[in-house]
């Protein structure tokens, strides 16, 4: 098994340009989440899904969109870049069973936006 | 609003070392607390995973406490090893199904 991959691994981006970052996994989970890591903190939450076509929010939401078609990806949108986007994006994903869910991360992508 | 907090944010030790990181959180009712790892420039790994009603995790050199009536966890690393360091994270499954994450601490262990 891959595990969970991201893609790209480095984006730079101008201030206003849209992206998409890619995130799949080939365990068959249900549970995908995509986090933000800046510097100093602690991962916080974008959005997350419980399964295929079921997204919900997380703690922050504001400038990301979100989808999920298949059990395999959930991509990251961002619809208008801006510099406070800068940061660190980590997807997650997990079994679905929220006792004993252990969290598999993928690599990571380091977002610039100028 | 749950909130995580680790302390300290972080530690230096000498090699061999048995050490302690602490972890508190604000609301009581979680589904489960997870210990992480991550090295620089890398993703997450997950350590331990103390279910609710779980007391404890033990993996090796790593034991993990969770007293959710009193909202605290600690991490016990025994005679700790320059491998070690890193920085460890803590997150808990809040009611509404999402992990929530603690700033951290960085723990370096001198040779």
């Amino acid at each position: 098994n891959a595990g969970v991959t991201q893609t790209p691994k480095f984006q730079v981006l101008k201030t206003g340009q849209s992206m998409t970052l890619q995130c799949a996994q080939d365990m068959n989970h249900e549970y995908m989440s995509w986090y933000r890591q800046d510097p100093g903190m602690g991962l916080r939450l974008i959005h997350y899904s419980v399964g295929a076509g079921i997204t919900d929010q997380g703690e922050v939401p504001n400038g990301y969109n979100v989808s999920r078609s298949t059990t395999e990806d959930f991509p990251l949108r961002l619809l208008s870049a801006a510099p406070s986007q800068t940061s660190v994006y980590f997807c997650a994903s997990s079994y679905g069973d929220r006792r004993s869910d252990e969290q598999y991360f993928g690599p990571g992508t380091r977002l610039t936006v100028t | 609003k749950q909130e995580v907090t680790q302390i300290p944010a972080a530690l230096s030790v000498p090699e061999g070392e048995n050490l302690v990181l602490n972890c508190s959180f604000t609301d009581s009712a979680i589904y489960n607390l997870q210990w992480f790892r991550q090295d620089p420039g890398k993703g997450l790994t997950s350590l331990l995973l103390i279910q609710s009603s779980q007391r404890e995790q033990t993996s090796g050199r790593l034991n993990a406490s969770l007293d959710k009536s009193s909202g605290r966890s600690t991490l016990y690393i025994a005679a700790s090893q320059p491998g070690d360091s890193a920085t460890y994270l803590c997150a808990v499954m809040d009611s509404s199904y999402k992990l929530i994450f603690g700033s951290g601490t960085r723990l370096l262990v001198r040779p």
